[in-house]
């Protein structure tokens, strides 16, 4: 089974800044198969990226995914008050299965 | 609109079962398979299992095996999901999530249900 190690574990940051969160797999991963997810207190995650790369319907261009192989990266250009939240990344590993990431918490500083 | 809608927070004892709904409407119900994951308290996110409704195939988490079971109604567009002899660590948030089928052509949660508390207490 593929494990997915995120860093930093929190990130604070004020608004406007750059955020640079950080997915890391223990074999490679295909991109294809390589998502990401934004979730606030209280309510269920959201689809920000999928396919490393591709913006889910309704998300803002200030959030990008990037990264082949073992390394995948999600951005966040100009942090905006809303866009303080846990981030999770999560893998399709074949045959129907899927794994998540442990998370980076984006605060405000 | 498309949504997810789940059923309401549950309390059940060590031991008991519970059986969480998750109804689908605003697309064609057996054109995405249902994810279910799960969050226990301050925790991240866990893959409990998937159910095609198209076939009814399953695939479960390891660590599940042998005690949930995901069915569909496909004549309610609804998905369940039932998990026997619980324990204290079952108490979580449980969400429900689609994905297109085939999932290999965009293998990501694009639609969530807005949760279910489970909490088990004696």
């Amino acid at each position: 089974e593929i494990v997915l190690t995120q860093s930093p574990g929190t990130l604070s940051l004020s608004p406007g800044e750059r955020a640079t969160l950080s997915c890391r797999a223990s074999q490679s991963v295909t991109s294809s198969y390589l998502a990401w997810y934004q979730q606030k207190p209280g309510q269920a995650p959201r689809l920000l990226i999928y396919g490393a790369s591709a913006r889910a319907t309704g998300i803002p261009d200030r959030f990008s995914g990037s990264g082949s192989g073992t390394d995948f990266t999600l951005t966040i250009s100009r942090l905006e008050s809303e866009d303080f939240a846990v981030y999770y990344c999560q893998q399709y590993g074949g045959s129907l299965t899927w794994t998540f990431g442990q998370g980076t918490k984006v605060e405000i500083k | 609109q498309v949504q997810l809608v789940q059923s309401g927070a549950e309390v059940k004892k060590p031991g008991a079962s519970v059986k969480v709904s998750c109804k689908a409407s605003g697309y064609g119900f057996t054109s995405y398979g249902i994810s279910w994951v799960r969050q226990a308290p301050g925790q991240g996110l866990e893959w409990m299992g998937w159910i095609s409704p198209y076939n009814g195939n399953t695939k479960y988490a390891e660590n599940l095996q042998g005690r949930v079971t995901m069915t569909t109604a496909t004549s309610t567009s609804t998905v369940y999901m039932e998990l026997r002899s619980l324990r204290y660590d079952d108490t979580a948030v449980y969400f429900c999530a689609r994905a297109v089928i085939p999932v290999a052509t965009k293998p990501a949660f694009d639609i969530w249900g807005q949760g279910t508390m489970v909490t088990v207490s004696s």
